[in-house]
């Protein structure tokens, strides 16, 4: 069974469009911890941020902003006025004590901001 | 401060061909992960790592695969015989936890080719 599901495979959007990047998890822990990574063309994994299952307050970052609701095990991403730069795959993450704290990953979503 | 750095970069081999695979981490970095991403997937977890102490290899695909961490820093990760679905791109992460629960930074990946 899939514990990270990412539905959207593709998103294709025009610069400055808000655009959101859906994530649904499973687990039977109830300490646990998700992630948002971005990988661009060049391929490197890059960190964007990490929630514990105990902290369910929304977070902004910029441009970037990230909604945690346990109620529906989702952990959804929203970019605000994209930008080409923002074209990547994005993966969500989630690590488990059950599972020695590796990542378990979604199938990412690739996102592509059109100028 | 230094990243986690990886090497080769590039690496192709012939079917049959042993390979070795380096991970320098973050300095200080007590946990190591590795994984291995095909194309258009997300990655896959393989071994990880406490100090030199494998704590869980659950996720290397067959017994050609081997890890070893044996002075708690650098990683090697070895593939005998290498087969041709072994072609992906191996990514190494570290991170400062012993417990493996704090958010794991990547490397750029060996991308390895097997003809």
């Amino acid at each position: 069974a899939q514990k990270v599901t990412q539905a959207q495979t593709e998103i294709s959007v025009v610069e400055k469009e808000d655009v959101t990047l859906d994530c649904v998890y499973e687990t039977r822990d109830t300490t646990y911890y998700l992630f948002w990574y971005k990988q661009p063309p060049s391929g490197e994994l890059v960190f964007l941020i990490r929630r514990n299952s105990f902290d369910e307050q929304n977070e902004i970052s910029g441009r970037y902003s990230w909604n945690f609701q346990k109620s529906t095990s989702s952990f959804n991403f929203t970019i605000t006025a994209s930008q080409v730069v923002d074209s990547a795959v994005y993966f969500c993450a989630l690590s488990e004590a059950d599972s020695n704290y590796q990542l378990i990953w979604g199938a990412g979503t690739k996102l592509i901001i059109k100028p | 401060g230094a990243g986690v750095s990886q090497s080769p970069r590039y690496k192709v081999a012939k079917r049959g061909q042993d390979v070795a695979l380096r991970c320098d981490p973050i300095s200080g970095h007590v946990s190591l992960f590795w994984y291995q991403q095909a194309l258009g997937q997300g990655p896959e977890f393989l071994t990880y790592f406490q100090n030199e102490a494998q704590l869980d290899k659950s996720g290397l695909p067959s017994d050609r695969f081997f890890a070893e961490r044996p002075e708690g820093s650098v990683s090697t990760l070895k593939i005998q015989r290498t087969q041709q679905e072994d072609s992906a791109v191996y990514l190494c992460a570290s991170s400062l936890d012993g417990g493996g629960a704090e958010t794991q930074y990547f490397g750029p990946g060996t991308r390895l080719l097997v003809l």
